[in-house]
């Protein structure tokens, strides 16, 4: 059964730092892997999508990566300001139920003034 | 954005109700799916449509039912509403499966059940 972890749960870093968030799947079964971003009380925002044949996507800021042998995928946030304080959500597309999407638990960040 | 609307956007409701959560979208994609957002749980897909009259379940369909007589339309039911289904229901949409697409989220359904 495919699980899907992120680490750390919570992170708090002063502005204008670079930082890391981890995700890690367990089946490297996956035909993509998508980082969201979820503000409270409202939708997902699709922020990256990684082909499961890509190594990694760029938009902006944000850099992520995939390596599918080791099951682990990291989002790369540059230059953080506090409009990125949110609840960043790792999900990954499997094969089966529709192409659905499997995700871990987020972990929410907040970039202090 | 993608055009998702979900309805109502909250609902408060007793046990024993039946509940029914609209979404509806103007972006003619084929697959719609409904997720259930839980602390603790994350989001988890509790039923699927491939196309109209074309659905399936997800992981946690228990106590829920779908239609979609429309392309734009998904419904999801609450056939007897219990106080496990107080949660944050979200719709997402995409345009096929492995598509090069990302799923695209509605704004949520908060429903609690007292």
């Amino acid at each position: 059964k495919q699980e899907v972890t992120q680490i750390p749960a919570a992170l708090s870093v002063p502005e204008g730092e670079n930082l890391v968030l981890n995700c890690s799947f367990t089946d490297s079964a996956i035909y993509n892997l998508q980082w969201f971003r979820q503000d409270p009380g409202k939708g997902l925002t699709s922020l990256l999508l990684i082909q499961s044949s890509q190594r990694e996507q760029t938009s902006g800021r944000l850099n992520a990566s995939l390596d599918k042998s080791s099951g682990r995928s990291t989002l790369y946030i540059a230059a953080s300001q506090p409009g990125d304080s949110a609840t960043y959500l790792c999900a990954v597309g499997v094969y089966n139920q529709g192409g659905k999407l499997i995700f871990g638990q987020g972990t929410e960040l907040s970039v202090k003034p | 954005d993608a055009g998702i609307t979900q309805s109502p956007r909250h609902k408060v409701t007793e046990t024993g109700t039946p509940v029914t959560l609209r979404c509806h979208q103007t972006e003619n994609h084929r697959y719609m799916y409904w997720y259930r957002q839980d602390p603790g749980h994350g989001l988890r897909l509790i039923h699927y449509s491939y196309g109209v009259k074309d659905t399936d379940k997800g992981e946690v369909s228990d106590g829920y039912s779908v239609s979609r007589s429309k392309t734009e339309d998904f419904l999801l039911t609450l056939e007897s509403a219990t106080s496990s289904q107080t949660s944050v229901y979200f719709c997402a949409i995409t345009r096929d499966y492995l598509s090069t697409d990302t799923q695209y989220f509605g704004p949520g359904t908060r429903l609690t059940v007292l």
